[in-house]
């Protein structure tokens, strides 16, 4: 099992300004994952971030606005750039490996005005 | 306790044969969400149900939510190989305030 911590637990931002979401992980993993829950939608994944390479974004997500960082096997980030109130939704950061099932992060709840 | 229950924890079904994997939560649940997840990728989004009752399809997967909004029902119909995963329930419930949970997940293997 892995447990899974992110910073800020909250946050209420203006539009126009960047946040910058931190996910830390209690032991070395190849993958981790961001993902969105806009309210009342289902969890959509937003990119894959392995160490040591560039993340892989799915379809309607660039990096441009969501730029990742994976410095290490421990921690990632994930900035929301340029937020508008469409911006407003729960980000998680999940770990997984192999056959294992994922685990996910408390999640960040941001509110964009 | 884990809030969202799933059974079978695993399930190793020969091919052409049906399944059912089973989510149950002793909340009454605002959505819930199925989800699949191949080794070593993202979830997958498979679909989402809110209303008492409400039944989806997709291929050859049905999805069904009960009246109370507390126990939904993933039936694959004669499956396959690409079915297999693990699948996992998702759910968001009003406590105070909105709080979303995962289920434990289901391994599935399809033997051809």
């Amino acid at each position: 099992s892995a447990v899974i911590s992110q910073k800020p637990s909250r946050d209420i931002c203006q539009r126009g300004t960047s946040l910058t979401i931190q996910c830390q992980v209690d032991s070395q993993v190849t993958m981790m994952f961001w993902y969105r829950q806009q309210p009342g939608q289902s969890l959509t994944l937003i990119a894959t971030a392995n160490q040591g390479s560039e993340a892989t974004y799915e379809s309607g997500f660039v990096i441009d606005k969501f730029p990742i960082s994976r410095p290490n096997l421990t921690f990632s980030t994930l900035t929301v750039s340029n937020m508008s109130p469409e911006d407003s939704s729960i980000y998680l950061c999940s770990v997984g490996s192999g056959q294992e099932t994922q685990y996910f992060g408390p999640g960040t709840r941001l509110l964009v005005l | 306790s884990q809030e969202l229950e799933q059974s079978p924890q695993s399930l190793i079904v020969q091919e052409g044969k049906n399944l059912t994997i089973n989510c149950t939560s002793s909340k009454t649940l605002y959505g819930l969400y199925w989800y699949k997840q191949k080794y070593g990728e993202g979830l997958i989004f498979l679909m989402m149900l809110q209303k008492g009752g409400e039944e989806k399809s997709h291929e050859k997967i049905t999805a069904k939510l009960d009246e109370k909004k507390q126990q939904s029902s993933l039936h694959i119909t004669a499956s396959q190989p690409s079915h297999a995963g693990i699948y996992l329930c998702g759910a968001d419930y009003f406590s105070g305030t909105y709080k979303y949970i995962f289920g434990t997940g289901t391994r599935l293997k399809v033997l051809a």
